[in-house]
Formats: structure tokens, sequence, C-alpha cells
């Protein structure tokens, strides 16, 4: 079946530490992105890429970063420097062809700071 | 001004009531309009498309208006598995998508 998978679907982490969560599609789509969700409130870019060894920042990227080194794959580490990191991670992800294409997501992992 | 905005909710309605969401958008270059359903702790998921025509799928309605800026979904004949939070999502020519915050709505018994 295709879809995205993200790993692991609860992380807690002690203050001062780097996590890094997994997200994989096998979609074979061009784009992926990272959202962050906290309660009550809707999505928030964080990183985003369109092609292979290429990402740009979204509208909160400070204390994430990111790589995308396969089609398949876009990690999201959590940098200590992030001072609110407890929240609902979602990764997504598009083609970039055609006209009206959506994003799909993936099951998204919870991170707790502790 | 939010590029998106949509009802505060939460709505709580009988099972079997109609219910309409509304939603607005900043951008008048927005190209792609849909409505995400998100259920509590989960990821979002398509609900539909939204299309200059308008579309129906079942007892979902949705309608754009770009002249406005708006978009709308109707549910009708509420069922208790319809309760959700609903996600209008607007994306520009090669933008990105832009959520916005969400309603919630809750069908009683």
């Amino acid at each position: 079946d295709g879809g995205i998978t993200q790993s692991p679907k609860y992380l807690f982490r002690k203050e001062g530490q780097n996590v890094t969560l997994s997200c994989e599609q096998n979609l074979n789509h061009d784009a992926m992105y990272w959202y962050r969700q906290d309660p009550g409130q809707g999505l928030r870019l964080i990183y985003y890429s369109q092609i292979v060894n290429d990402f740009q920042k979204g509208d909160i990227a400070e204390g994430y970063s990111v790589s995308r080194e396969k089609k398949e794959s876009f990690p999201l580490t959590v940098t200590s420097a992030q001072k609110n990191p407890t929240a609902f991670y979602l990764c997504a992800s598009s083609t970039t062809s055609g006209r009206d294409y959506e994003q799909f997501f993936g099951p998204g992992t919870r991170l707790t700071v502790l | 001004r939010k590029e998106v905005e949509q009802d505060p909710g939460p709505f709580n309605v009988p099972e079997g009531a109609t219910v309409a969401f509304n939603c607005t958008y900043s951008n008048s270059a927005s190209q792609s309009f849909f409505w995400y359903r998100q259920d509590c702790r989960k990821e979002p998921k398509l609900l539909m498309s939204v299309y200059s025509s308008g579309n129906e799928d079942g007892r979902f309605t949705a309608q754009l208006n770009r002249a406005s800026q708006y978009i709308s979904l109707l549910i009708r004949d509420s069922k208790l598995s319809d309760s959700a939070t609903y996600l209008c999502v607007v994306r520009g020519y090669g933008q990105n998508f832009v959520f916005g915050p969400g309603t919630r709505l809750s069908v009683l018994p």
C-alpha cells in the first residue's frame, strides 16, 4: 500500500537534547512538508522540499533542521534551540504537477519535552 | 488579517441536522481549494476538493465563490461519525498549502 509513515508515534525528550523525527513516503511524490500543530491550533509550516537536495524554510523554521537526500525521505531534527518543542508533528507529501493536487499526511509524531 | 479564516466553532448539532461551515481567504491568486477532516489526535485527511462549479459527494456539498473569496461546506443529515475538526485549505499556483485554524463539529445523539 502506498502511503506516508512517520516514526516514532510518541517521543519523549529531555531539555537540551536534539531529536530526529522520521518521515518516509512511497507515493513517488516530489514535494514533502513538515508541520507543527499545537493543541486547538491549526497547522504551521516548518520546512518544505520540492526536490531532492533542496528545501526551504516555512513560517516557523527556527530551532529545526531538515535534509532531503532521497526522494522518499524527509527527516526533521528538533534541536535544543527550539524553545517550546512539545507539539504534534505532521509530515505530508504531494505531487507538484497539474493544478489541483492535494497533500497526503502521515500519522504524526507526538513529541513531549520533559 | 490571516490568510485563511474559518468559523470559530465549536458547532454542536443533533444527529440529522444540516450544518454549514464557512471559510474566507485573502490571496486572490489562490487556485486550489480543499476541505480536510481531522479526527482528534489524528492526521488530517482529504474530505473533498472544491471547484468553482461546486461539487457534491453524498451528504457533503462544497461551494467556491472566487469573487467573494469564500468557500463553504454543507453537511446534510449529520451522523455521529461526522464529529471532527474541519480544515479549510487554500493553495496558490506554485505555492504552498495554507491551512485555516479549523472548525470543530460535535454531532450529538
